[in-house]
């Protein structure tokens, strides 16, 4: 069966800190893993990872693939308020039956604390 | 702002009843997906449309059915509702070029609350 996994599941932080978001997953034919955050409602799209050990980064976060050992981390530091939220990692995976399909993880609510 | 217009932003209403979710693409978004988010669970894939026609099924249960228009809005019909279907749907969309890859674009959701 297809999987993603976050972990942890939820952290509190105070404003300045560095986290690291882990996904790990377990699916057929990757295509790519996707990382979203979703605050009051609609997930908003942060970075797509298709290679391996390439960093993808966009101002504190950053994100980089292990498709060998099949997990992604997500770095933010210098961590805000603004940075709380919840962090999902999705993967995107082909079947024979039914064509491409994204398959979230449970996400990561990251609180930050003033 | 995504691009992507869900109607209603809520819906509160009683078991058994049927309600009627709607969503509009990004402009050029030819694949509508439905996702459904409970607290207890990650975002739990439902339905996929392409162009019309359904593409991919996930975890959507016999009671729930949805459809893809000419003009590409889509609809999720759910009926004989129960408790444990409260939660809060998202509809995405993507240009779907079917090589995969895609991004997906979220609306806000619709948060249903049955009573």
């Amino acid at each position: 069966e297809d999987k993603v996994v976050q972990s942890p599941l939820s952290l509190v932080v105070h404003e300045g800190d560095t986290v690291t978001l882990n996904c790990s997953y377990e699916v057929t034919n990757f295509r790519s893993l996707l990382w979203y955050k979703q605050e009051k409602k609609a997930p908003t799209f942060l970075f797509m990872l298709t290679s391996s050990g390439i960093e993808k980064k966009s101002g504190r976060l950053s994100s980089i693939l292990d498709k060998k050992e099949l997990f992604s981390i997500l770095n933010i530091t210098a961590t805000q308020t603004g940075d709380s939220a919840v962090y999902l990692c999705a993967v995107d995976h082909f079947q024979e039956t039914s064509g491409s399909r994204l398959t979230f993880g449970e996400g990561t609510q990251l609180t930050v604390n003033p | 702002d995504s691009g992507v217009t869900q109607t209603p932003k809520h819906l509160i209403t009683a078991t058994g009843q049927r309600v009627t979710l709607r969503c509009s693409p990004r402009s050029g978004d030819l694949s509508v997906y439905w996702y459904q988010q409970s607290l207890d669970q990650g975002l739990q894939f439902l339905i996929q449309y392409y162009n019309g026609e359904e593409r991919a099924k996930g975890n959507i249960l016999e009671r729930f059915s949805a459809q893809q228009f000419p003009d590409l809005h889509s609809e999720l019909n759910l009926s004989s509702l129960e408790l444990g279907d409260s939660a809060l749907y998202f509809c995405a969309s993507s240009v779907d070029r079917g090589t995969g890859n895609e991004k997906l674009f979220f609306g806000s959701g619709t948060q249903l609350s049955v009573l």
